[in-house]
């Protein structure tokens, strides 16, 4: 199947810093991913769409000046957590859509997720 | 009501035996329906997907969709312990605003020896 690369895989950052997360399609052209966060024992939130070129599309209740998202190219996505704070320590994972089949819905490819943890 | 609902469990199953998940969701315009496998500490990965009625068979696993009754299950069959995880329900709803994937809470299976 499709490849969907994330990094860094864990990090672990001081409140009020900024962090930058890596959403790289390895095997494929990705024009929209997807940027999910994930709280412990709960289920994955969308948090925005990123399409390549254009703004990305967020989620109601989602801060866009917090959470920056750049779609500069057809592989790679980056999500950057401004000013992080301790509420913001989750599992943030990207993905991408990709059909498989002509006609067929499309599925949704994971990265490996990010751990942050902010002190 | 939340749009996807899944048991939280968990579902204990003896090894060999069939686990029954299911999931049912709010909005009557879902077209694609997924089942996505995550272990502990990792990202989900899929399973399988369905979109028309009846039943889905790939190897072990069996996806039933009953789009009158907003419901979708999942058959694990032969179970394994290497089938312990979170199996995440997901549904594809076409919007205008675009289309996007909402996930159930997920439902934990232990299968044990």
């Amino acid at each position: 199947g499709a490849v969907v690369s994330q990094h860094p895989s864990r990090v672990i950052c001081k409140s009020g810093t900024s962090v930058k997360i890596e959403c790289r399609s390895l095997d494929f052209q990705a024009t929209t991913m997807f940027w999910y966060r994930q709280f412990p024992k709960q289920s994955l939130m969308l948090m925005a769409t990123s399409n390549e070129g254009s703004k990305a599309t967020y989620e109601q209740g989602v801060e866009k000046d917090k959470f920056l998202i750049n779609h500069a190219s057809l592989t790679l996505s980056t999500l950057t957590v401004t000013s992080a704070h301790p509420e913001d320590s989750s599992f943030y994972i990207c993905s991408a859509r990709v059909t498989q089949l002509a006609g067929g819905p499309q599925e949704l490819f994971f990265g490996e997720g990010s751990r942050l943890t902010v002190l | 009501q939340k749009e996807v609902e899944q048991n939280s469990g968990p579902l204990s199953v003896p090894e060999g035996a069939i686990a029954s998940l299911n999931c049912t969701y709010s909005d009557r315009g879902s077209q694609s329906f997924f089942w996505y496998r995550q272990y502990s500490g990792k990202s989900p990965e899929l399973i399988m997907f369905i979109y028309s009625n009846g039943d889905k068979e790939d190897g072990r696993f069996t996806a039933q969709l009953n789009k009158a009754s907003q419901y979708v299950s999942l058959l694990i069959r032969d179970s394994q312990p290497s089938d312990s995880a979170t199996y995440l329900c997901a549904v594809k709803v076409i919007k205008a605003a675009g289309n996007k994937l909402t996930f159930g809470g997920g439902t934990r299976v232990l299968v044990k020896p």
